[in-house]
């Protein structure tokens, strides 16, 4: 079993629907984080979270939220998505402070 | 803030052959860590490699190597003995003591040819 799991992995909908994405983590790591990525940009950090009672915004947080329901899940909201937040979008954890992140395999969502 | 530069949007190479690929970044702080992660065809994040900037050795995992400057603040990746297997998009990234934030050049797509 993958120790960042992501759902769905691929999700296609309209505009202006409420889509919620979701990240669980079997790693036991305090911190969580939100990426998204578009071609040409490389991913860039959405939210992140360092513990249950600690969130915080990225570089690009308008139009998401998240939530963090318990220590291994951390789940990322488009309130009412648009066409230009398709994208691949990635959860990632990180345990001790000189550890690297691990990613989970992403999800593919798209905006029509 | 914090930046990181891929100038090679694109590189190729043949197998068996060695390719080097650039990353510069720039901060302002003393501490922190550098990586390289592979993202394969199947979308996957995978560390290749990662430098804490206190060393001064450069790092080294079977056939991937870094050549750290840190006053220059270049952080290139070296592959050696290619395989097909490493075709994949590169990206380098920095890692921030202070912050915690982890920042990303835009990648490079790297095609070993047979």
């Amino acid at each position: 079993d993958a120790d960042v799991t992501q759902t769905p992995r691929n999700r296609i909908t309209k505009t202006g629907k409420r889509i919620m994405l979701e990240c669980s983590q079997t790693k036991g790591h305090d911190r969580m984080y939100w990426y998204r990525q578009d071609p040409g940009l490389g991913l860039r950090l959405i939210y992140y979270s360092f513990d249950v009672k600690d969130i915080n915004k990225g570089e690009i947080s308008d139009g998401y939220s998240v939530s963090r329901q318990a220590q291994a899940k951390f789940s990322l909201s488009l309130e009412s998505a648009i066409p230009n937040q398709t994208a691949l979008y990635f959860c990632a954890t990180r345990g001790l402070a000189d550890q690297p992140q691990h990613f989970g395999d992403g999800t593919r969502l798209s905006i029509l | 803030a914090q930046t990181v530069t891929q100038s090679q949007p694109e590189m190729s190479v043949q197998e068996a052959e060695t390719v080097t690929l650039s990353c510069t970044y720039d901060t302002s702080e003393s501490n922190y860590y550098l990586f390289w992660y592979k993202q394969p065809p199947s979308r996957q994040m995978i560390l290749v490699i990662r430098q804490e900037a206190y060393k001064q050795q450069n790092a080294t995992e079977n056939r991937f190597s870094v050549n750290f400057q840190k006053a220059a603040k270049s952080f290139s990746l070296k592959i050696s003995d290619s395989q097909l297997g490493d075709t994949a998009m590169y990206f380098c990234a920095y890692l921030s003591y202070n912050t915690d934030k982890l920042i990303f050049g835009t990648g490079t797509r790297l095609q070993v040819f047979p």
